[in-house]
């Protein structure tokens, strides 16, 4: 059975940093390429970026160039986004979501949420 | 960027009934492959999206043949038969043509 298990909800202070993770299980974690993405409260979602594991390889949406940086280990089977300089903008709760086959998101995690505030 | 623009916002269906969402692309979706890359997501309440239809009418995995999808270019739709209770949630249309990948805003379904 695919999983993604994310880490637990976040209360940070703004201008710090926050790094979450989504630990793959059930499937081989380099065959995929993990995707990030944003719920802002009451909102709708935003794309944030990928990693395909197997190379490094990322690519991002430019609204989170800088603010997010994505990473993997495949020792670990584990997919990180780290965000930096935290605003009240940034408060929502953010998925990693498996990429299928031919371009389609097939399994999300539990989802991250993520708030900021002094 | 792609826009992704879905209508209605939302709509109130009577269990057993029929329900309709359109999501139009500001782009063409196909592919020089020839396919066409839009897909369509429900997250219920409190839960996490989830993929219902991908390259517009291909089902998902374990969902219910209610849902079907169609379309092609700019224009798409979702189609929900039979309502049941577990339809409930917001229904979003997905572009993955090109980064970044772009949603709708999502399309409310309630229960009347």
């Amino acid at each position: 059975e695919v999983k993604l298990q994310q880490s637990g909800d976040e209360l940070v202070r703004p201008g710090a940093s926050v790094k979450m993770s989504c630990k793959a299980s059930g499937y081989t974690f380099t065959d995929y390429a993990m995707h990030w993405v944003k719920q802002s409260p009451g909102q709708g979602l935003e794309w944030i970026g990928t990693i395909i594991p197997l190379i490094d390889t990322t690519s991002y949406n430019q609204k989170f160039k800088g603010k997010a940086t994505l990473t993997a280990d495949k020792s670990s089977n584990t997919a990180y986004m780290e965000l930096s300089r935290l605003t009240s903008e940034d408060s929502a709760v953010y998925y990693c979501a498996r990429e299928g086959s031919e371009y389609y998101f097939d399994y999300w995690g539990q989802g991250v949420m993520v708030t900021v505030s002094s | 960027d792609i826009m992704m623009t879905q209508s209605p916002l939302s709509v109130a269906v009577t269990p057993g009934e029929s329900a309709s969402i359109s999501c139009r692309s500001s782009k063409s979706l196909l592919h020089s492959n020839g396919i066409t890359y839009l897909s369509w997501y429900l997250q219920r309440p409190e839960k996490s999206p989830q993929l219902l239809i991908y390259q517009i009418s291909n089902l998902a995995s374990g969902v219910s043949d209610r849902f079907s999808g169609s379309g092609s270019g700019t224009d798409f739709t979702l189609k929900i038969s039979k309502v049941e209770t577990e339809d409930v949630g917001i229904y979003y249309c997905v572009q993955f043509l090109e980064v970044p990948y772009t949603f709708g805003a999502g399309t409310k379904l309630e229960l009347k």
